[in-house]
This record gives C-alpha cells, sequence and structure tokens, in this order.
C-alpha cells in the first residue's frame, strides 16, 4: 500500500536559519501533497499544500517543492522563528478522486532564541 | 475550531472493556477518518467514511470498529480485541472529492488502566 517516509524525525535549528523537511511517497497516482502543522497540545492543521500539476508552491515564508518523478515532496521554511516551533506532518493522496490520506511520521522542529 | 468536536477529551478504560468515543462535524462534509497517533508514529488511519452508511478500513483497523449513520456523526469502538488501545485518537472531516485539507477534531486521550 501506500507510504509516506519523512525525514528527519527531529530537526533543531537557530531562529532566523531555514528549516527543510523531506518526504517520500510510494503511490505514483498520489496528486495531492498537504503539510500539517501541530503546536504541542492542539490539532493538526494545514500550512500549506500542493498538486502534482506544479512544482513549487510559496506562501510568504514557508515553500513546498515537488518533484513527481523522484518521487518526493519537500517543506522549507526560511527566517525561522520560535513559534515555528512544533511538529510537521506531510501526507499524500489522490485528491481529485480518493479519500485516503496517508501521512509521514512527523518531524518535530525546534527552533532556538 | 467549532467545526468538528470529539469527546471526551480524556479516557479510562479498564482492559477488556469496550469504549466508544465521538466526534461530530457541523461543516457538511461528506468524509470523516479516525486517526491513532503515537510517538514518533504520525497519523495511522483506522477507519474512514466517504458517505453516510459507508465505511472503509484503513491501516490498522483491527480491534475497532465504526458507523456512520448520519453526516455529522462518526463514533469510534475501541474493543476488546484492541491489543494496545491507548492513545491519542483524532477525528477529522473534509468536504470530499477534491483537492482540499482535512480539518482535525481536539483528540481524545484514551489510557487503558
Amino acid at each position: 500500500g501506500e507510504n509516506v517516509e519523512q525525514h528527519p524525525s527531529t530537526l533543531s535549528v537557530q531562529e532566523g536559519d531555514s528549516a527543510v523537511i523531506k518526504c517520500t511517497y510510494s503511490d505514483s497516482a498520489s496528486n495531492y501533497f498537504p503539510w500539517y502543522k501541530q503546536e504541542l497540545g492542539k490539532r493538526p492543521q494545514l500550512i500549506i499544500d500542493i498538486r502534482s500539476n506544479v512544482g513549487e508552491k510559496k506562501d510568504q515564508r514557508i515553500a513546498v517543492t515537488l518533484n513527481k518523478t523522484a518521487k518526493h515532496f519537500s517543506l522549507h521554511i526560511t527566517e525561522t522563528q520560535p513559534e515555528d516551533s512544533a511538529v510537521y506532518f506531510c501526507a499524500a493522496s489522490e485528491g481529485g478522486y480518493g479519500f485516503k490520506t496517508i501521512f509521514g511520521a512527523g518531524t518535530r522542529l525546534f527552533v532556538k532564541a | 475550531d467549532g467545526g468538528i468536536t470529539q469527546s471526551p477529551k480524556y479516557l479510562f478504560r479498564k482492559e477488556g472493556q469496550n469504549v466508544t468515543l465521538s466526534c461530530e462535524q457541523n461543516l457538511n462534509h461528506d468524509a470523516m477518518y479516525w486517526y491513532r497517533q503515537d510517538p514518533g508514529q504520525g497519523l495511522r488511519l483506522i477507519y474512514y467514511s466517504q458517505i453516510v452508511n459507508d465505511f472503509q478500513k484503513g491501516d490498522i483497523a483491527e480491534g475497532y470498529s465504526v458507523s456512520r449513520e448520519k453526516k455529522e456523526s462518526f463514533p469510534l469502538t475501541v474493543t476488546s480485541a484492541q491489543k494496545n488501545p491507548t492513545a491519542f485518537y483524532l477525528c477529522a472531516s473534509r468536504p470530499g472529492q477534491g483537492y482540499n485539507e482535512q480539518f482535525f477534531g481536539p483528540g481524545t486521550r484514551l489510557t487503558v488502566l
């Protein structure tokens, strides 16, 4: 079945530095790739997503890139701030036709002030 | 945030007892999901439902059961057959087919004593 691998499991950066989280997926039919942020004690919330017909998408300090050939996608956070500290999950699904979404194991990001 | 609710927030169960977790949404979403979250393992799909009176097993359905009698409600029963039920359970909903995000409830933390 579909599998999504996410790396690293933990990431620690200095405030102002960039952070990169990488994911790979196995099902070539996947065409929708959302990223969720879960702050401590709270529910996951969508921060950015990308469809397979796009290679890159940016929203202020966060960006996501997708390489369909290699089946991997990445989250980039620039100018990190302490409030970026959270667990980040990547996910993959057949956005247009399917309902099942498979999540990566998560990356715990620490931003040191 | 009030669009999808879960109750109770904390639940304690004795070994051998079945317990039902509630999930309600007023977002008029077709699809609903149950995930289990354990440390370091991300979000694992238990069951999902695309429409009323229909549901599908996810990756870790053994020891769980669900029903979808109403569009708004998707309760999860953790049975005594689930060998390691202590976990954080998240319910989510989604409008339906299409490239759209899942909205998560606040979660229920189940502890088996």
